[in-house]
């Protein structure tokens, strides 16, 4: 069991806009700036997409952004496309000096 | 370009060891503190362990600790996991992954492609 919460998948249409939620503690989502979400192909290396919360890696795109409340992040992407589907995940700093990573999420864009 | 290749990885028995390794380039390797993060076949990403720039400070995740051990060469822009007493949970493609910054931020924006180990008798 992962010790971030996330939901196993989500599904939208080509331009909609989809939200994933990754729910974790105060002491790691919840205690830390220091979320970040990553994006796998089937395949591939996970690529980072948000760091610290809301920051956007050069080269990604804005329909990608990020939030947090309380023990709570979320990956917003809008104006989906259909090189979008993939498999998320999130991650936090906890105060054990460790990395969690939250279960994943399939992203389906149908 | 930020260019991070893994090696090593392979078939080991339960009990034995590997070592794997991952070159690095494209970036000043010093200055970055480095991951290791596991994917096994199916299932998801778990973090491994991570050192600091200068390799003087590590953390591991309870699951491995004990069995593996994080080490680098920045003379030889290298990072390395020592595996020792591998079990079958061990199996697992094996991502190398840089820091944002010298220190542990929970933050790796650059990962590998994977080396693939598999524990099996």
């Amino acid at each position: 069991q992962s010790a971030l919460t996330q939901p196993a998948s989500v599904s939208g249409s080509p331009g909609q806009s989809i939200t994933i939620s990754c729910t974790g503690t105060s002491s790691d989502v919840g205690g830390y700036n220091y979320v970040s979400w990553y994006q796998q192909h089937p395949g591939k290396a996970p690529k980072v997409m948000i760091y610290d919360v809301s920051n956007r890696p050069s080269g990604v795109s804005d329909r990608f952004s990020g939030s947090k409340s309380g023990n709570t992040a979320s990956l917003t992407i809008s104006g989906l496309q259909p090189e979008d589907e993939a498999d998320y995940y999130c991650s936090s700093y906890t105060t054990s000096s460790t990395l969690d990573f939250g279960g994943g999420t399939k992203l389906t864009v149908l | 370009e930020v260019q991070l290749l893994e090696s090593g990885g392979g078939l080991v028995q339960p009990g034995g060891s590997l070592r794997l390794s991952c070159a690095a380039s494209g970036f000043s390797f010093s200055n970055y503190a480095m991951n290791w993060v596991r994917q096994a076949p199916g299932k998801g990403l778990e973090w491994v362990s991570v050192i600091t720039g200068s390799g003087g400070t590590a953390y591991y995740a309870d699951s491995v600790k004990g069995r593996l051990t994080i080490s680098r060469d920045n003379s030889k822009n290298t990072l390395y996991l020592q595996m020792n007493n591998l079990g079958v949970e061990d199996t697992a493609v094996y991502y190398c992954a840089k820091e944002r910054g010298y220190h542990f931020y929970g933050s790796p924006v650059d990962w590998g492609q994977g080396t693939l180990v598999t524990v099996s008798s």
